[in-house]
């Protein structure tokens, strides 16, 4: 069965240091979204991409995110200058009809 | 107002008990609806979907009220493996109709005892 893979499972960084958090969606979707769960909360939006280009995001995506979907199959998310609050599990997602898939998650910890 | 809210639980059952969950959502735009179960430090999955008729999957039985806005799961016959959290999901469409994106309730936590 097709699924959504990331890499890595588990990253720990510096504050200020640059994140890249990588995920394969499955192929013949067209929809990506990045989701993240702060430890004991709830799973929330980041942004969606489409056509090569964001469609819509949220008020956490701020200048220091960045998404590409660089070679066609792989789709990553940036955090050019982290902070000790993006601490937590990086989800990606890919939609079919109005199905999501998820990844395995990336623990980010921030240190 | 929070847009998806969910009763946070923690519901502590035996086995073989009937659960019910809640659920209510602020944005009349709403056009899906799902139950996705977490597992502990696991990403999301998708238990089902729900429609306006109502729907049955085995045990998992969900229903929506549009009028209310109010979406509900009822689990019969619980087993210890159906202990996870399970978050009510909204999807809500972009203008003019394309994908949107999902909005997670914080979820119920369910823990099921022999």
């Amino acid at each position: 069965e097709p699924e959504v893979t990331q890499t890595p499972s588990h990253q720990v960084t510096q504050m200020g240091q640059e994140v890249i958090l990588r995920c394969v969606p499955i192929s013949n979707h067209l929809y990506f979204y990045w989701y993240r769960q702060i430890l004991g909360q709830k799973v929330e939006f980041l942004v969606s991409f489409y056509n090569n280009e964001i469609s819509e995001k949220s008020e956490i995506f701020d200048d220091q995110f960045s998404v590409e979907r660089p070679d066609g199959s792989n789709f990553t998310l940036k955090i050019r200058s982290t902070k000790l609050e993006d601490s937590a599990m990086y989800f990606c997602a890919s939609i079919r009809d109005t199905e999501a898939f998820f990844g395995q998650g990336t623990r980010l910890t921030v240190v | 107002r929070k847009e998806v809210e969910q009763d946070p639980g923690p519901f502590n059952v035996p086995e073989g008990a009937t659960v019910a969950f809640n659920c209510t959502y602020s944005n009349s735009a709403s056009q899906s609806f799902f139950w996705y179960r977490q597992d502990c430090r696991k990403e999301p999955k998708l238990l089902m979907s729900v429609y306006s008729s109502g729907n049955e999957d085995g045990r998992f039985t969900a229903q929506l009220n549009r009028a209310s806005q109010y979406i509900s799961l009822l689990i019969r016959d619980s087993k210890l493996s159906d202990s996870a959290t399970y978050l009510c999901v909204v999807n809500v469409m972009n203008y003019g109709g394309s994908q949107g994106n999902l909005i997670f309730g914080k979820g119920t936590k369910l823990s099921v005892k022999p």
